[in-house]
Protein backbone atom coordinates (compact mmCIF):
# COMPACT_ATOMS: atom_id res chain seq x y z
CA UNK A 1 0.00 0.00 0.00
CA UNK A 2 1.50 3.54 -0.62
CA UNK A 3 1.88 6.00 1.98
CA UNK A 4 -0.46 8.53 -0.03
CA UNK A 5 -3.35 7.74 -2.27
CA UNK A 6 -4.31 10.30 -4.75
CA UNK A 7 -6.85 9.60 -7.60
CA UNK A 8 -5.16 10.21 -10.61
CA UNK A 9 -8.37 11.29 -12.60
CA UNK A 10 -8.40 13.01 -15.48
CA UNK A 11 -10.64 15.11 -13.73
CA UNK A 12 -12.91 17.49 -16.47
CA UNK A 13 -15.14 20.16 -15.06
CA UNK A 14 -17.01 23.18 -16.83
CA UNK A 15 -15.75 26.71 -15.95
CA UNK A 16 -16.73 28.15 -12.82
CA UNK A 17 -17.21 24.66 -11.31
CA UNK A 18 -16.37 23.65 -7.41
CA UNK A 19 -13.29 21.25 -7.53
CA UNK A 20 -12.31 19.16 -5.25
CA UNK A 21 -9.42 17.37 -5.06
CA UNK A 22 -8.14 14.65 -2.08
CA UNK A 23 -5.87 12.25 -0.84
CA UNK A 24 -5.80 9.90 1.67
CA UNK A 25 -2.46 8.58 3.77
CA UNK A 26 -1.16 6.06 6.23
CA UNK A 27 1.90 7.16 8.02
CA UNK A 28 0.27 9.09 11.12
CA UNK A 29 3.82 10.94 11.49
CA UNK A 30 2.86 13.11 9.17
CA UNK A 31 2.26 17.09 10.35
CA UNK A 32 2.91 19.31 7.33
CA UNK A 33 0.35 18.85 4.41
CA UNK A 34 0.92 20.70 0.87
CA UNK A 35 -0.32 20.97 -2.66
CA UNK A 36 1.50 21.70 -5.64
CA UNK A 37 0.56 22.42 -8.72
CA UNK A 38 2.40 21.01 -11.92
CA UNK A 39 1.99 22.54 -15.41
CA UNK A 40 2.78 20.02 -18.37
CA UNK A 41 6.75 20.00 -18.80
CA UNK A 42 7.15 22.38 -15.54
CA UNK A 43 8.35 21.72 -12.54
CA UNK A 44 5.69 21.42 -9.15
CA UNK A 45 4.36 25.37 -7.45
CA UNK A 46 3.70 25.32 -4.25
CA UNK A 47 -0.22 26.56 -3.56
CA UNK A 48 -0.74 25.94 -0.01
CA UNK A 49 0.24 24.30 2.88
CA UNK A 50 -1.14 23.49 5.99
CA UNK A 51 0.14 22.47 9.81
CA UNK A 52 -1.81 19.70 11.19
CA UNK A 53 -6.12 19.75 11.16
CA UNK A 54 -8.15 22.59 10.25
CA UNK A 55 -8.71 25.19 7.12
CA UNK A 56 -6.61 27.42 5.50
CA UNK A 57 -8.07 29.44 2.50
CA UNK A 58 -5.91 31.94 -0.24
CA UNK A 59 -8.20 33.37 -2.99
CA UNK A 60 -9.96 30.65 -4.56
CA UNK A 61 -7.95 28.08 -2.86
CA UNK A 62 -9.15 26.10 0.02
CA UNK A 63 -6.95 23.57 2.23
CA UNK A 64 -8.54 21.36 4.70
CA UNK A 65 -6.91 18.49 6.81
CA UNK A 66 -8.74 16.00 8.71
CA UNK A 67 -5.47 14.22 10.78
CA UNK A 68 -8.39 11.65 12.09
CA UNK A 69 -9.17 10.76 8.65
CA UNK A 70 -5.62 10.72 7.45
CA UNK A 71 -7.68 12.89 4.41
CA UNK A 72 -6.77 16.09 2.97
CA UNK A 73 -8.62 18.31 0.59
CA UNK A 74 -8.48 21.34 -2.23
CA UNK A 75 -11.05 22.85 -3.31
CA UNK A 76 -10.96 25.35 -6.29
CA UNK A 77 -14.15 27.64 -6.45
CA UNK A 78 -14.99 29.43 -9.53
CA UNK A 79 -12.24 27.19 -11.84
CA UNK A 80 -11.13 28.61 -14.74
CA UNK A 81 -9.11 26.77 -17.84
CA UNK A 82 -5.79 28.47 -16.80
CA UNK A 83 -6.12 26.32 -13.34
CA UNK A 84 -6.09 22.99 -15.91
CA UNK A 85 -2.93 20.91 -14.61
CA UNK A 86 -1.91 18.30 -12.21
CA UNK A 87 -2.40 18.57 -8.79
CA UNK A 88 -0.09 16.68 -6.42
CA UNK A 89 -0.97 16.41 -2.90
CA UNK A 90 2.50 16.04 -0.67
CA UNK A 91 3.36 15.99 2.91
CA UNK A 92 6.22 15.78 5.63
CA UNK A 93 6.83 14.24 9.06
CA UNK A 94 7.72 16.94 11.62
CA UNK A 95 11.36 15.79 12.28
CA UNK A 96 11.77 14.50 8.04
CA UNK A 97 12.89 16.68 5.45
CA UNK A 98 11.43 14.69 2.70
CA UNK A 99 8.11 15.37 1.47
CA UNK A 100 6.28 12.38 -0.12
CA UNK A 101 3.74 12.90 -2.96
CA UNK A 102 0.69 11.56 -4.17
CA UNK A 103 0.55 10.15 -7.96
CA UNK A 104 -1.22 14.06 -9.06
CA UNK A 105 -4.86 14.34 -10.55
CA UNK A 106 -4.93 15.71 -13.76
CA UNK A 107 -7.30 18.55 -13.64
CA UNK A 108 -8.80 19.87 -17.00
CA UNK A 109 -11.11 23.24 -16.69
CA UNK A 110 -13.18 23.17 -20.26
CA UNK A 111 -15.07 26.51 -21.46
CA UNK B 1 14.74 37.09 -7.80
CA UNK B 2 16.00 33.83 -9.91
CA UNK B 3 14.27 30.80 -8.76
CA UNK B 4 15.70 26.81 -9.15
CA UNK B 5 17.79 26.81 -11.91
CA UNK B 6 17.77 23.67 -13.67
CA UNK B 7 20.08 22.91 -16.57
CA UNK B 8 19.78 20.96 -18.92
CA UNK B 9 16.43 21.20 -19.66
CA UNK B 10 16.50 18.40 -21.55
CA UNK B 11 19.27 15.32 -21.78
CA UNK B 12 19.66 12.53 -24.58
CA UNK B 13 22.51 9.84 -23.57
CA UNK B 14 23.45 6.72 -25.30
CA UNK B 15 23.44 3.57 -22.92
CA UNK B 16 26.28 3.41 -20.87
CA UNK B 17 27.13 7.16 -21.18
CA UNK B 18 27.40 9.60 -18.03
CA UNK B 19 24.27 12.05 -17.18
CA UNK B 20 25.28 14.89 -14.97
CA UNK B 21 22.42 17.34 -13.72
CA UNK B 22 22.64 20.51 -12.18
CA UNK B 23 21.02 22.59 -9.76
CA UNK B 24 21.26 25.86 -8.56
CA UNK B 25 19.07 26.61 -5.54
CA UNK B 26 16.80 29.99 -4.46
CA UNK B 27 19.85 32.61 -3.63
CA UNK B 28 19.75 32.33 0.44
CA UNK B 29 18.91 28.32 -0.21
CA UNK B 30 21.03 26.16 1.71
CA UNK B 31 18.90 23.11 1.47
CA UNK B 32 18.53 21.33 -1.57
CA UNK B 33 16.39 18.01 -2.59
CA UNK B 34 16.19 16.07 -5.87
CA UNK B 35 13.26 13.81 -6.83
CA UNK B 36 12.31 12.20 -9.88
CA UNK B 37 9.32 11.45 -11.69
CA UNK B 38 8.24 8.64 -13.94
CA UNK B 39 5.46 8.72 -16.29
CA UNK B 40 2.24 8.71 -14.28
CA UNK B 41 3.94 8.66 -11.40
CA UNK B 42 4.15 11.02 -8.39
CA UNK B 43 7.66 12.37 -7.62
CA UNK B 44 9.79 10.28 -5.30
CA UNK B 45 12.64 11.63 -3.00
CA UNK B 46 16.00 10.72 -4.23
CA UNK B 47 18.13 12.92 -1.50
CA UNK B 48 18.93 15.62 0.65
CA UNK B 49 21.74 17.80 0.88
CA UNK B 50 23.77 21.01 2.32
CA UNK B 51 26.92 22.63 1.54
CA UNK B 52 29.32 20.25 1.16
CA UNK B 53 27.01 17.34 2.84
CA UNK B 54 24.73 14.39 1.70
CA UNK B 55 22.04 14.26 4.82
CA UNK B 56 19.62 11.84 3.52
CA UNK B 57 20.04 9.86 -0.02
CA UNK B 58 17.97 6.86 1.18
CA UNK B 59 16.06 7.28 -2.21
CA UNK B 60 19.31 7.01 -4.13
CA UNK B 61 19.64 3.63 -6.40
CA UNK B 62 22.46 1.82 -4.49
CA UNK B 63 24.38 1.50 -7.49
CA UNK B 64 25.16 4.52 -10.16
CA UNK B 65 23.79 7.06 -8.42
CA UNK B 66 26.14 10.25 -6.58
CA UNK B 67 25.25 13.81 -5.81
CA UNK B 68 26.88 16.49 -4.27
CA UNK B 69 26.69 20.53 -3.48
CA UNK B 70 29.87 22.08 -2.82
CA UNK B 71 30.67 24.96 -1.47
CA UNK B 72 31.25 26.96 -4.20
CA UNK B 73 28.25 26.25 -7.96
CA UNK B 74 25.57 24.19 -8.14
CA UNK B 75 24.22 20.89 -7.00
CA UNK B 76 25.41 18.14 -9.33
CA UNK B 77 23.12 14.79 -9.73
CA UNK B 78 25.45 12.43 -11.83
CA UNK B 79 24.07 9.06 -13.43
CA UNK B 80 27.01 6.39 -14.76
CA UNK B 81 26.16 4.19 -16.93
CA UNK B 82 22.86 5.09 -17.99
CA UNK B 83 19.70 2.57 -18.89
CA UNK B 84 16.45 2.84 -20.15
CA UNK B 85 15.27 2.52 -17.07
CA UNK B 86 16.42 6.10 -15.58
CA UNK B 87 14.31 8.20 -18.55
CA UNK B 88 12.85 10.46 -16.14
CA UNK B 89 12.14 14.19 -15.50
CA UNK B 90 14.35 14.70 -12.37
CA UNK B 91 13.40 17.92 -10.25
CA UNK B 92 15.57 19.70 -7.82
CA UNK B 93 14.00 21.55 -5.06
CA UNK B 94 15.44 23.94 -2.39
CA UNK B 95 14.28 25.53 0.88
CA UNK B 96 15.51 27.80 3.33
CA UNK B 97 14.94 25.82 6.51
CA UNK B 98 15.26 21.92 6.97
CA UNK B 99 12.78 20.20 5.69
CA UNK B 100 10.88 23.45 4.10
CA UNK B 101 7.89 23.11 6.55
CA UNK B 102 7.64 26.63 7.06
CA UNK B 103 8.25 27.93 3.47
CA UNK B 104 7.90 24.80 1.25
CA UNK B 105 9.57 23.70 -1.05
CA UNK B 106 10.60 25.91 -4.41
CA UNK B 107 11.04 23.36 -7.34
CA UNK B 108 12.65 24.14 -10.64
CA UNK B 109 11.44 23.27 -14.10
CA UNK B 110 13.24 20.14 -14.13
CA UNK B 111 15.65 17.96 -16.21
CA UNK B 112 14.26 15.63 -18.86
CA UNK B 113 16.76 12.74 -19.80
CA UNK B 114 15.72 10.43 -21.83
CA UNK B 115 18.19 7.44 -22.54
CA UNK B 116 18.76 5.93 -25.72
Amino acid sequence: QKEVEQDPGPLSVPEGAIVSLNCTYSNSAFQYFMWYRQYSRKGPELLMYTYSSGNKEDGRFTAQVDKSSKYISLFIRDSQPSDSATYLCAMIAGTASKLTFGTGTRLQVTL
Amino acid sequence: NAGVMQNPRHLVRRRGQEARLRCSPVKGHSHVYWYRQLPEEGLKFMVYLQKENIIDESGMPKERFSAEFPKEGPSILRIQQVVRGDSAAYFCASSRTEGGANYGYTFGSGTRLTVV
